[in-house]
């Protein structure tokens, strides 16, 4: 069972540059979510889909960042204009269920893509 | 906002066993005890999880306090592999939704 894709693994930009990340989940889960990492920190819940609706974003930074995902599949997050506070790690992950986050859901996790804001 | 707490980092050798300390004193009775785990440059991977019963899996094990303010995460034989980062994890219920919220975890060092 192929697992969660991201791309792109890597990305530098400047500062006030806009960047968009992109993630295809396990086929059939029904949820999706992205996280942000920091440097030394635990995995940080920004957007959580089930479906192509939103579940929780009350963590995005919404003057900047933005995600959809079209079609209760794929999904894409976007920063515009990017910071250098948004230098981390971001995490795409899925689960299963279509009841939104069960209690004894799993989610597995992308590889995640790093980004360097200079 | 994390609701566990845990040692920051652990050293053991290889093929002894690991017990990776967590306390949620503040649990409720519904909360799952999760636990995760990230290898270098990877996201997090399940481990296991329980409610109030002692868990075994091909991974680990996991024992939980009678009380539930605990719980510990057993490696049987840690290898070289198993050198990562450990979240205990409890859900929280916000905006009509279940989520995980990660604290700063347990770097575990398993030394050769």
């Amino acid at each position: 069972e192929a697992g969660v894709a991201q791309s792109p693994r890597y990305k530098i930009i400047e500062k006030r540059q806009s960047v968009a990340f992109w993630c295809n989940p396990i086929s059939g889960h029904a949820t999706l979510y992205w996280y942000q990492q920091i440097l030394g920190q635990g995995p940080k819940l920004l957007i959580q889909f089930q479906n192509n609706g939103v579940v929780d974003d009350s963590q995005l930074p919404k003057d900047r960042f933005s995600a959809e995902r079209l079609k209760g599949v794929d999904s894409t997050l976007k920063i515009q204009p990017a910071k250098l506070e948004d230098s981390a790690v971001y995490l795409c992950a899925s689960s299963l269920t279509g009841q939104g986050w069960q209690s004894t859901d799993t989610q597995y996790f992308g590889p995640g893509t790093r980004l360097t804001v200079l | 906002d994390a609701k566990t707490t845990q040692p920051n980092s652990m050293e053991s050798n290889e093929e002894e066993p690991v017990h990776l300390p967590c306390n949620h004193s503040t649990i409720s009775g519904t909360d799952y005890i999760h636990w995760y785990r990230q290898l270098p440059s990877q996201g997090p991977e399940y481990v296991i999880h329980g409610l109030t019963s002692n868990v075994n899996n091909r991974m680990a094990s996991l024992a939980i306090a009678e009380d539930r303010k605990s719980s510990t995460l057993i490696l049987h034989r840690a290898t070289l592999r198993d050198a990562a980062v450990y979240y205990c994890i409890l859900t929280i219920t916000q905006g009509g939704s279940e989520k995980l919220v990660f604290g700063k975890g347990t770097k575990l060092t398993v030394n050769p």
